[in-house]
């Protein structure tokens, strides 16, 4: 079945340390990709999307995302977490010809950053 | 600016009890509704999606229903709840015709069944 992987259920890292989480989708043709941050007590927010142009997007809070086609890969990544960063990620793709322009969604990625 | 409200935040139930979560959107008409479930380590699961008034398209096969008998309203309901139900449900919504806008999400309903 077409699918969105996370590659990492858990992550823990030190205030300071670079981050990168992994993202690879099934889907072929043209899809849209997002990120979306769930911190501790909050609502599900998006951090960043993708849609078309330069393949390399930035969103709030430092993030960043590359999309790279030819390894259906979506990766975010931060240079330098801060304890702040300490929530959930889901990767998100709108396949082609989405029915209701819907979402599927990874298994999600918990960051934990120590201070 | 829009809003979505989604209620409530938290409910236990008996198994075999019927449920009923709602969601509503201010701020937007003829938007995509949603509902997905949240469960720990398997990201969230679409259970259903509206692109209009009375239009439903069920995910999977369960024991959940969904109705919309208004244009910003989205009802999820069971008539007998089943302990596999307990989970963290999400509402969402996203401009219909605007084919790349995000989903935006409610603060989601935790329902323990017991």
């Amino acid at each position: 079945a077409q699918s969105v992987s996370q590659h990492n259920h858990h992550v823990i890292l030190s205030e300071a340390a670079s981050l990168e989480l992994g993202c690879n989708y099934s889907y072929g043709g043209t899809v849209n990709l997002f990120w979306y941050v769930q911190y501790p007590g909050q609502h599900l927010q998006l951090l960043l999307k993708y849609f078309s142009g330069d393949p390399l997007v930035k969103g709030i809070k430092g993030f960043e995302a590359e999309f790279i086609k030819s390894k259906f890969s979506f990766n975010l990544r931060k240079p330098s977490v801060q304890w702040s960063d300490t929530a959930e990620y889901f990767c998100a793709v709108k396949p082609p010809k989405a029915a209701g322009n819907k979402l599927t969604f990874g298994g999600g990625t918990r960051v934990l950053v120590k201070p | 600016s829009q809003t979505i409200h989604q209620w409530p935040a938290t409910l236990v139930q008996p198994v075999g009890s019927p449920l009923s979560l709602e969601c509503t959107v201010e701020g937007t008409s003829n938007p995509n509704l949603y509902w997905y479930r949240q469960a720990a380590g398997r990201g969230l699961q679409l259970l259903f999606y509206s692109v209009g008034i009375g239009q439903i398209s069920s995910e999977v096969p369960q024991n959940l229903s969904a109705s919309r008998p208004q244009d910003r309203q989205f009802i999820l309901s069971s008539k007998k709840l089943l302990l596999s139900d307990s989970g963290f449900y999400l509402c969402a919504w996203k401009a219909g015709q605007a084919d790349n806008s995000p989903l935006h999400f409610g603060n989601g309903t935790r329902l323990t069944v017991t």
